[in-house]
């Protein structure tokens, strides 16, 4: 049991270069969500999933695509990457009975 | 939307002191409540939680906290700090699996 996985770790991109942040849980969970972290700001909602088709946006989901196609992944696309979009991402799982559970996190960097 | 707030962005105490991490909620709907806590460069790892059941809670290492709805707060108290729980913690108010409202996180630091 993995619980939640994200890849990469590590990434640095150019201004508008595009790419795709994976996460996936084998909790089989029907809450997904995306988070980013910065300083002084706690962690802000980008876009949630309460099921497999069903996706909604946050507090900052500007920038960013989602789609949940199957129950395990939750990918996060960025469209043309900008400098505002460095933070370190974080992705959760969670079921209507349970807290959330984090992956360890994707720290990208835009140049 | 919910808010959450944290008092003190940056908390200091010294090795064996009292820990106190203060988190104020808003919200008129009983909540849930959580505290996380993130080592330097991991992901969040959850401390604790309420839930409407208790209102003093117990955590792992040490930690608990106790739900005041007439004051609307949640404050993380351990009695005795150690170098390990030096780290950032963050007031969580939640939906149970939908959507959480963070508060900015109180950064604290364990003198020797």
């Amino acid at each position: 049991n993995a619980g939640v996985t994200q890849t990469p770790k590590f990434q640095v991109l150019k201004t508008g270069q595009s790419m795709t942040l994976q996460c996936a849980q084998d909790m089989n969970h029907e809450y997904m969500s995306w988070y980013r972290q910065d300083p002084g700001m706690g962690l802000r909602l980008i876009h949630y999933s309460v099921g497999a088709g069903i996706t909604d946006q946050g507090e900052v989901p500007n920038g960013y695509n989602v789609s949940r196609s199957t129950t395990e992944d939750f990918p996060l696309r960025l469209l043309s990457a900008a400098p505002s979009q460095t933070s370190v991402y974080f992705c959760a799982s969670a079921t209507r009975a349970t807290e959330q559970y984090f992956g360890p996190g994707t720290r990208l960097t835009v140049t | 939307a919910q808010s959450v707030t944290q008092l003190g962005s940056h908390v200091s105490v010294s090795e064996g002191a009292l820990v106190l991490l203060r988190c104020n909620y808003s919200s008129s709907v009983p909540p849930y409540l959580f505290w996380y806590v993130q080592y330097p460069n991991q992901g969040l790892q959850l401390l604790l939680k309420y839930t409407s059941a208790a209102t003093l809670v117990k955590g792992i290492n040490g930690f608990e906290a106790e739900f005041k709805k007439s004051e609307t707060s949640f404050h993380l108290t351990k009695p005795s700090a150690h170098m390990s729980d030096a780290a950032e913690y963050f007031c969580v108010w939640g939906d149970f699996g939908n959507q959480f409202y963070f508060g900015t996180g109180t950064s604290l630091t364990v003198i020797p």
